[in-house]
C-alpha cells in the first residue's frame, strides 16, 4: 500500500459525458501528479500540483482539468469524453516540488472506460 | 517533452536467469527511479537513486545511477516467476516533472 488513494477504481461512462477522478496523497506529501496510461502504453504525464498551485503541465487535453484543494486532495475532471479517453489514470504524490531527493508514489489507478 | 529510452522493450527469460535493463537520456537527471507494474495496478517503487555513481540494492534487484547522470540500469538476479511485469525507469530533472521510460516487459518462463 503506497498510501495514495484513488477513487473510483472503475468507471464506465458514455461518450460526451463528464467524470471526476479523486486522489488523496500520502500523508505529508504536498505534490500531486496525474498520469494517463492507455492500453500497452507508457505513463503520460498530465499535470502536477504543489500545495494547491499548478506546477507543471504535460500533455493534458483542454477538455481535462485538475485542481488541488486546501486539504491537498486533488481531482481530475474529464469532460466531453471520447472513446480514446479510455485509459488507466494514475495519481501519484511526493513530498516536495520535485527538486531533488524526491520519490513519487503511485495510487492503484482509476480505470475509465468510455462507451 | 523529455525522452527516456528504455531497453529492451521486452524480455523472455528462463527462471533462474539474471536480467539487465537500462534507460538512457540526452538530459542530465538528478534522480533516477525504478518501478514495477503488475497488470491493472499502479507502479510500485523498487529503487530510488539520488547521486551519480550510486549503486543500490533491494533484495535481488540492483540499480545504478550512471556517472554521466544520463543513464541508469536495473539488474535482477536469479529471476523467479513473480518477477513478471513491466519495469519502468523514471528520471527527474532539476525541476518538477518525472519522466518515464516506455517500459520493459519481463516474462519469466518456469
Amino acid at each position: 500500500d503506497s498510501g495514495v488513494t484513488q477513487t473510483p477504481k472503475h468507471l464506465i461512462t458514455a461518450t460526451g459525458q463528464r467524470v471526476t477522478l479523486r486522489c488523496s496523497p500520502r500523508s505529508g506529501d504536498l505534490s500531486v501528479y496525474w498520469y494517463q496510461q492507455s492500453l500497452d502504453q507508457g505513463l503520460q504525464f498530465l499535470i502536477q500540483y504543489y500545495n494547491g498551485e499548478e506546477r507543471a503541465k504535460g500533455n493534458i487535453l483542454e477538455r481535462f482539468s485538475a485542481q488541488q484543494f486546501p486539504d491537498l486532495h486533488s481531482e481530475l475532471n474529464l469532460s466531453s469524453l471520447e472513446l480514446g479517453d479510455s485509459a488507466l489514470y494514475f495519481c501519484a504524490s511526493s513530498v516536495g516540488t520535485g527538486t531533488g531527493g524526491n520519490t513519487i508514489y503511485f495510487g492503484e489507478g482509476s480505470w475509465l472506460t468510455v462507451v | 517533452g523529455q525522452q527516456l529510452n528504455q531497453s529492451p522493450q521486452s524480455m523472455f527469460i528462463q527462471e533462474g536467469e539474471d536480467v539487465s535493463m537500462n534507460c538512457t537520456s540526452s538530459s542530465i537527471f538528478n534522480t533516477w527511479l525504478w518501478y514495477k507494474q503488475d497488470p491493472g495496478e499502479g507502479p510500485v517503487l523498487l529503487i530510488a537513486l539520488y547521486k551519480a555513481g550510486e549503486l543500490t540494492s533491494n533484495g535481488r534487484l540492483t540499480a545504478q545511477f550512471g556517472i554521466t547522470r544520463k543513464d541508469s540500469f536495473l539488474n535482477i538476479s536469479a529471476s523467479i516467476p513473480s518477477d513478471v511485469g513491466i519495469y519502468f525507469c523514471a528520471g527527474q530533472l532539476t525541476g518538477n516533472q518525472f519522466y518515464f521510460g516506455t517500459g520493459t516487459s519481463l516474462t519469466v518462463i518456469p
